[in-house]
C-alpha cells in the first residue's frame, strides 16, 4: 500500500542546535516534493519544494534532501529558534497522478 | 499580503443540518483546492478545480458532499446532510498556472466543523 510516514512523535530540540525531520515514502513514484509548516490554528504554509532530478534545496536556514532510492526526504533547519516551533508537513506528487498527498506531520518544539 | 480566506472560521451544528463554507481564493489564481484535516488521517484533498471547472472529487463522498465554483472568486463545499463523522478542519487553497499542481498550494486558516 502506498504511505507517506514522518515522526508523529514530537522533536524536542535546544535553540541553536539543527533539527532534523524526515518524511519516507512508500510505493510512490514522486515527480517533486514539498515541504509546509503548519502553526496551531492555521492553515499549512510552503516552505520549499524539491524535484525529483534536484538531491538538495536551500533557503535561508533550511535544507531539503531527497533521495529517490532511499525514498526520504529530510527537511533541516539550522541555528534552529522558538519561532520555528510548529508542525511540518512533507507533501508528495506522484508522477502520472494529480493529487498531492501530505504526511501526517512531525511537531517540532525548540526550547530556549 | 494576499492570503485566502475562508468563512466561516467556526461552525457548530447538529447532525442532520446542512452546512457550507466558504472560500474566496487568492485574486489571479486559478487553482482550488478543498482539503479536510483529522487527527487520525492528516490533510486529505476532498477536491480540486482548474479555471473553475471540477477536475477531480473523488476524495469527497458524493452523497452527501459537494463543490462549486459560482465564479472565480468564490468557492463553496457543502454537506448535506451532515454526520458526525463529518467534524474536522477544512481547508481551502489555492494556487497559479496551467500546471497549478506544481505549484506551491496557498491555505486559508480553515473551518473548524464540530457536528452533534
Amino acid at each position: 500500500s502506498q504511505k507517506i510516514e514522518q515522526n508523529s512523535e514530537a522533536l524536542n530540540i535546544q535553540e541553536g542546535k539543527t533539527a532534523t525531520l524526515t518524511c519516507n515514502y512508500t510505493n510512490y513514484s514522486p515527480a517533486y516534493l514539498q515541504w509546509y509548516r503548519q502553526d496551531p490554528g492555521r492553515g499549512p504554509v510552503f516552505l520549499l519544494l524539491i524535484r525529483e532530478n534536484e538531491k538538495e534545496k536551500r533557503k535561508e536556514r533550511l535544507k531539503v534532501t531527497f533521495d529517490t532510492t532511499l525514498k526520504q526526504s529530510l527537511f533541516h533547519i539550522t541555528a534552529s529558534q522558538p519561532a520555528d516551533s510548529a508542525t511540518y508537513l512533507c507533501a508528495l506528487l506522484n508522477t502520472g497522478f494529480q493529487k498531492l498527498v501530505f504526511g501526517t506531520g512531525t511537531r517540532l518544539l525548540v526550547s530556549p | 499580503d494576499a492570503r485566502v480566506t475562508q468563512t466561516p472560521r467556526h461552525k457548530v451544528t447538529e447532525m442532520g443540518q446542512e452546512v457550507t463554507m466558504r472560500c474566496q481564493p487568492i485574486l489571479g489564481h486559478n487553482t482550488v483546492f478543498w482539503y479536510r484535516q483529522t487527527m487520525m488521517q492528516g490533510l486529505e484533498l476532498l477536491a480540486y478545480f482548474r479555471n473553475r471547472a471540477p477536475l477531480d472529487d473523488s476524495g469527497m463522498p458524493k452523497d452527501r458532499f459537494s463543490a462549486e465554483m459560482p465564479d472565480a472568486t468564490l468557492a463553496t463545499l457543502k454537506i448535506q446532510p451532515s454526520e458526525p463523522r463529518d467534524s474536522a478542519v477544512y481547508f481551502c487553497a489555492s494556487g497559479l498556472g496551467d500546471r497549478g499542481l506544481y505549484q506551491p498550494q496557498h491555505f486559508g486558516d480553515g473551518t473548524r466543523l464540530s457536528i452533534l
